[in-house]
């Protein structure tokens, strides 16, 4: 199964807006409404932030949201803050018995 | 809180076997999917193994199918995944992880690193 490609990177100033691409293809991205996004800021581990597309974990800010169209999904980081500068992955069910990651998007908060 | 504590990485030379253990806490393992995630700098991070909560359904990555083995004790509330053949190629930090079946995983632990050099 092939990685979800991700920009390797993306940035943004305080109080801007961002958004991260996720790019599959219809066995994956496109073929299911199971597309998640994780933090991970160095030496942690990764943090789930959207699941199911579009919702979020209780505690997660509304200032990250998801959404989908055709074989991408994207994830929009609203109104930057310097603690936002972390990588964030993609994830996708890819059929019953696979799961794919993203290969990654290093955030800078410029 | 539920907190998740990998053990067992190290350093191994290729072709060498190792067992990594994942020490749940904060909740019943009983009644959950749980998952292996390994990272590496290069590659970002890939699903590596997944079994259901009564071991009934086990799954794998094609890149350890038939080398690595995932497995669980609910009794102490523990998983595991035992690796053989290993290669270079698998040098990572493993997560273990708890979430749906190939959906999201929404409790992580803090990794072990293996190393596999000779």
């Amino acid at each position: 199964q092939s990685a979800l490609t991700q920009p390797p990177s993306a940035s943004g100033s305080p109080g801007q807006s961002v958004t991260i691409s996720c790019t599959g293809t219809s066995s994956d991205v496109g073929g299911y409404n199971f597309v998640s996004w994780y933090q991970q800021h160095p030496g942690r581990a990764p943090k789930l932030i959207i699941y199911e597309v579009t919702k979020r974990p209780s505690g997660v800010p509304d200032r990250f949201s998801g959404s989908k169209s055709g074989n991408t999904a994207s994830l929009t980081v609203s109104g930057l803050q310097s603690e936002d500068e972390a990588d964030y992955f993609c994830s996708s069910n890819a059929g019953s018995s696979s799961l794919v990651f993203g290969g990654g998007t290093k955030l800078t908060v410029l | 809180e539920v907190q998740l504590v990998e053990s067992g990485g190290g350093l191994v030379k290729p072709g060498g076997s190792l067992s990594l253990s994942c020490a749940a806490s904060g909740f019943t393992l009983t009644g959950y999917t749980m998952h292996w995630v390994r990272q590496t700098p290069g590659r970002g991070l890939e699903w590596v193994s997944s079994i259901t909560s009564d071991s009934a359904f086990i799954y794998y990555a094609d890149s350890v199918k038939g080398r690595f083995a995932i497995s669980r004790d609910n009794a102490e509330n523990s998983l595991y995944l035992q690796m053989t053949g290993l290669s270079p190629d698998d040098t990572a930090v493993y997560y273990c992880a708890r979430g749906k079946l190939m959906a999201e995983l929404e409790y992580w632990g803090q990794g072990a690193l293996v190393t596999v050099s000779s």
